[in-house]
């Protein structure tokens, strides 16, 4: 009954490595979204996609990129590490926007701890 | 922007008591709202979605309902058990955000037997 999987559990990565998260959904959603969660902060949205090679920036960007070349993975990559991305990493897939009836599910997290 | 305000940020309630969780949202114009609970470490599992058209959805102990001319949506939770205990997050999406899913913060909820 999985519906999104995260490569990951726990991840631990050296400051400056080049990072890679990968999600990959089961329900032929058209969206994804990635996000980080961290205390007293919530939710917070990194990067969508609403098709494949489609993307947006979502609230806090800065020093991730995203890749989709597939409509079932969305791989979040860190281009060079640092501390302060120390986080819980969430992945959704959701149906477009118009479709009010689908349920958006989330994968189980990946904690990642940069050293 | 939408932005999402979930009430109270921590609850502590006995055993078998009913309670009720609020989330509002700035924005009516939503297509759907979804509630979701969160175990700690964990990601997060999808509870109840209500349409925008919708008033309220029952899954078991649990009932949502949606005022969105008012911004507002309620969890109810009946007769509490410990293992209810986790956080507790409602998001909406669409409005001026489209497809984005906006989250509230969450409630975090012990249930002490």
């Amino acid at each position: 009954d999985v519906k999104v999987t995260q490569s990951s559990r726990y991840l631990v990565k050296r400051t400056g490595e080049k990072v890679f998260l990968e999600c990959v959904q089961d329900m032929d959603h058209e969206n994804m979204f990635w996000y980080r969660q961290d205390p007293g902060l919530g939710l917070r949205l990194i990067y969508f996609s609403y098709d494949v090679k489609m993307k947006e920036k979502g609230d806090i960007p800065e020093g991730y990129s995203v890749s989709r070349e597939k409509k079932e993975r969305f791989s979040l990559i860190l281009e060079s590490a640092s501390t302060n991305q120390t986080s819980m990493y969430l992945c959704a897939s959701s149906s477009p926007y118009w479709d009010s009836k689908i349920e958006a599910f989330f994968g189980q997290g990946t904690r990642l701890t940069v050293v | 922007k939408q932005e999402v305000t979930q009430i109270p940020a921590a609850l502590s309630v006995p055993e078998g008591e009913n309670l009720v969780l609020n989330c509002s949202f700035t924005d009516s114009a939503i297509y759907n709202l979804q509630w979701f609970r969160q175990d700690p470490g964990k990601g997060l599992t999808s509870l109840l979605l209500i349409q925008s058209s919708q008033r309220e959805q029952t899954s078991g102990r649990l009932n949502a309902s949606l005022d969105k001319s008012s911004g507002r949506s309620t969890l109810y939770i009946a007769a509490s058990q410990p293992g209810d205990s986790a956080t507790y997050l409602c998001a909406v999406k669409g409005g001026t955000s489209g497809s984005r899913l906006t989250f509230g913060e969450g409630t975090q909820l012990t249930v002490n037997p």
